[in-house]
């Protein structure tokens, strides 16, 4: 089956820092998908990516759905404490029924105040 | 999006006992799906569940582990079929709503002693 690799696997940082992960795949998906996950909850959608190449921004957040259709980035400008959590990125591949997607491992990220 | 809420929120169950979680959605849906996150894990598909057919289970999940029923639109349980330690995880429910995107309920978090 499809593999997500997913980096980095956790990241320290300080508050107003700028941060980076992405995600590679052996095999191309129709969408790309990142979603955060604070402690004891479900996953919430940042952004959704639908186009090879897109580039698409929430805010603070910017996110690109790689050329190839191989790979996706994630990036976080000018970090704060709320952004504390783990971010995984999902990539879902069309095909009759199957809509099903694939989760990297995720990355867990820390602001220090 | 859809407000997706699950019950119970946690649980902790004995080995050998079965625990049913049910998931409610405020809108009609079509697709939903079922998911577990081992501790410290990303989330594994479990199966897809459309109203008025049975289940697709993906590969290393079966029916008689995890029955799931779907009478209607806005309404789904899975259950989790003669537990044991490996079994305890946080199950989620998801919606696939317009544009692909998938939204997750809270999590039902469970232990198995």
């Amino acid at each position: 089956g499809q593999q997500l690799n997913q980096s980095p696997q956790s990241m320290f940082i300080q508050e107003g820092e700028d941060v980076s992960m992405n995600c590679t795949s052996s095999s191309i998906f129709n969408t790309w998908l990142w979603y955060k996950q604070d402690p004891g909850e479900g996953p919430v959608l940042l952004i959704a990516l639908y186009k090879a190449g897109e580039l698409t921004s929430n805010g603070r957040l910017t996110a690109q759905f790689g050329i190839t259709r191989k790979d996706s980035f994630l990036n976080i400008s000018a970090s704060i404490p709320s952004d504390v959590g783990i971010y995984f990125c999902a990539g879902q591949l069309w095909g009759g029924s199957n809509y099903k997607l694939t989760f990297g491992k995720g990355t867990l990220l820390t602001v220090n105040p | 999006s859809a407000v997706i809420s699950q019950k119970p929120s946690r649980d902790i169950c004995q080995r050998g006992t079965s625990l049913t979680i049910q998931c409610q959605v405020d809108s009609q849906v079509t697709m939903m799906f079922w998911y577990r996150q081992q501790p410290g894990q990303s989330l594994t598909l479990i199966a897809t569940a459309n109203q008025g057919s049975e289940a697709t289970y993906e590969s290393g999940f079966v029916i008689d582990k995890f029955p799931i029923s779907r009478p209607n639109l806005t309404f789904s349980t899975l259950t989790v079929s003669n537990m044991s330690p490996e079994d305890s995880s946080i199950y989620l429910c998801s919606v696939e709503e317009a544009g692909d995107e998938q939204f997750f309920g809270p999590g039902t978090r469970l232990t198995v002693l």
